[in-house]
């Protein structure tokens, strides 16, 4: 069956630190993966997508690769603000049917 | 600009009552969506509809009902609310397999 895992959280940050979420999958045909991002008191809002393998999706510079080999969607930015305060999810889709499958959110603090 | 409204943004209830969350897409979708949000749990899909008057469980839909009579609005049910249904409840919207577009999210709590 089709599932996300993704780190565990909360991660905090100082400002400009680097910021790696895990993220990997299990699927059966060839997915799309997503970064969702959802900040405080509001609804999800898409981050980035890759749809193909080798793809890169990038946004307000957060990048991740779709890496079949890896089966992984790592979520990636140089140097993080305190405005990208968020909890972030990974999730991904079938090439079948029309399910979403979200990981269980990654808290992310970015301190000054 | 793509939207997805949802009726209200907080709502307070008594166990026992009805209770209706009500969402509504301008994008043409066929395919809406009800997750609930609880802290370590992440996003758990209630119920969805692929088409008007279709619908489909999703992994928690014990306790809730939907009604989709038009295309652009897809409405939750509470038949008898209770305690342990106060949540965040989040609608999306998606054309086919194609990303979800998501509402800002109805906090519910039920006393």
């Amino acid at each position: 069956g089709n599932s996300v895992t993704q780190m565990e959280g909360p991660v905090t940050l100082s400002e400009e630190a680097f910021l790696t979420i895990n993220c990997t999958y299990t699927a059966t045909g060839y997915p799309s993966l997503f970064w969702y991002v959802q900040y405080p008191g509001e609804g999800l809002q898409l981050l980035l997508k890759a749809t193909k393998a080798d793809d890169k999706g990038s946004n307000k510079g957060f990048e991740a690769t779709y890496r079949k080999e890896t089966t992984s969607f790592h979520l990636e930015k140089g140097s993080v603000q305190v405005s990208d305060s968020a909890v972030y999810f990974c999730a991904l889709t079938g090439n079948t049917g029309n399910q979403f499958y979200f990981g269980t959110g990654t808290s992310l603090t970015v301190i000054p | 600009d793509v939207k997805v409204t949802q009726s209200s943004r907080y709502l307070v209830k008594r166990t026992g009552e009805k209770v209706f969350l009500e969402c509504v897409q301008d994008m043409d979708h066929e395919n809406m969506f009800w997750y609930r949000q609880d802290p370590g749990l992440g996003l758990r899909l209630i119920y969805f509809s692929y088409d008007v008057k279709m619908k489909e469980k999703g992994d928690i839909p014990e306790g809730y009902s939907v009604s989709r009579e038009k295309k652009e609005r897809f409405s939750l049910i509470l038949e008898s609310a209770s305690t342990n249904q106060t949540s965040m409840y989040l609608c999306a919207s998606s054309f086919r397999q194609y990303t979800q577009y998501f509402g800002p999210g109805t906090r519910l709590t039920v006393l």
